[in-house]
């Protein structure tokens, strides 16, 4: 069955880096697009980012350009997202959350993790 | 970038009623419209594509319709566990973006 496990969240102070994971299992990792949603405390829904199955396009929210990275390791069928310069707006449980449907970029999501909380506070 | 607007931010409902949950867009995204369900604690899961594809797995309960700036989620018969938050999510163009949030609770 399709796991999404996300890792590496905590409390980081304000304008340090922080990377999270999340391990894929279950389907072939390098045929989907994946990307990173977060949901701040008590608040909706935000993308972040999107990495295509083939890892050659990256796509950012405005809030995060410049500032955070998305990156998948096929070998390890596990995605990242490396968030530099944190800001107190950056906490958030972060999602990893993959694509419907392979080989394609279809922005909808039909698996998610469990979420992983990233608290930026000093 | 587009501004998706749910409406109502929370719908008060008896077990056995009708919802009708709304969702309108800045500008047209055609019918790449998506909407999820999130429960306290848990991560979203995928209900309708496209409008109106109701996901694998999903209750013929849950229908979703409209096209251009204009969608809606229908619950024919909400059960007790379809008590909670819906989101709209439009694929049409970058950034994707989410709807603030229906609330669905228990009258």
């Amino acid at each position: 069955q399709v796991q999404l496990v996300e890792s590496g969240g905590g409390v980081v102070q304000p304008g340090r880096s922080l990377t999270v994971s999340c391990a894929a299992s279950g389907f072939t990792f390098s045929t989907y697009a994946m990307q990173w949603v977060r949901q701040a405390p008590g608040k909706g829904l935000e993308w972040v980012a999107s990495i295509s199955y083939d890892g050659r396009n990256e796509y950012y929210a405005d809030s995060v350009k410049g500032r955070f990275t998305i990156s998948r390791d096929t070998s390890k069928n596990t995605l990242y997202l490396q968030m530099n310069s944190l800001r107190a707006g950056d906490t958030a449980v972060y999602y990893c959350a993959r694509d419907a449907r392979g080989y394609g970029d279809y922005h909808y999501f039909d698996y998610w993790g469990q979420g992983t909380l990233v608290t930026v506070s000093s | 970038d587009i501004v998706l607007t749910q409406s109502p931010a929370t719908l008060s409902l008896s077990p056995g009623e009708r919802a009708t949950l709304s969702c309108r867009a800045s500008q047209s995204v055609t019918n790449y419209l998506v909407w999820y369900q999130q429960k306290p604690g848990q991560a979203p899961r995928l209900l309708i594509y496209d409008a109106s594809n109701r996901a694998t797995g999903i209750p013929a309960r849950f229908s979703g319709s409209g096209s251009g700036s204009d969608f809606t989620l229908t619950i024919s018969s909400l059960e007790p566990e379809d008590f909670a938050v819906y989101y709209c999510q439009q694929r049409s163009s970058w950034p994707l973006t989410f709807g603030g949030g229906t609330k669905v609770e228990i009258k």
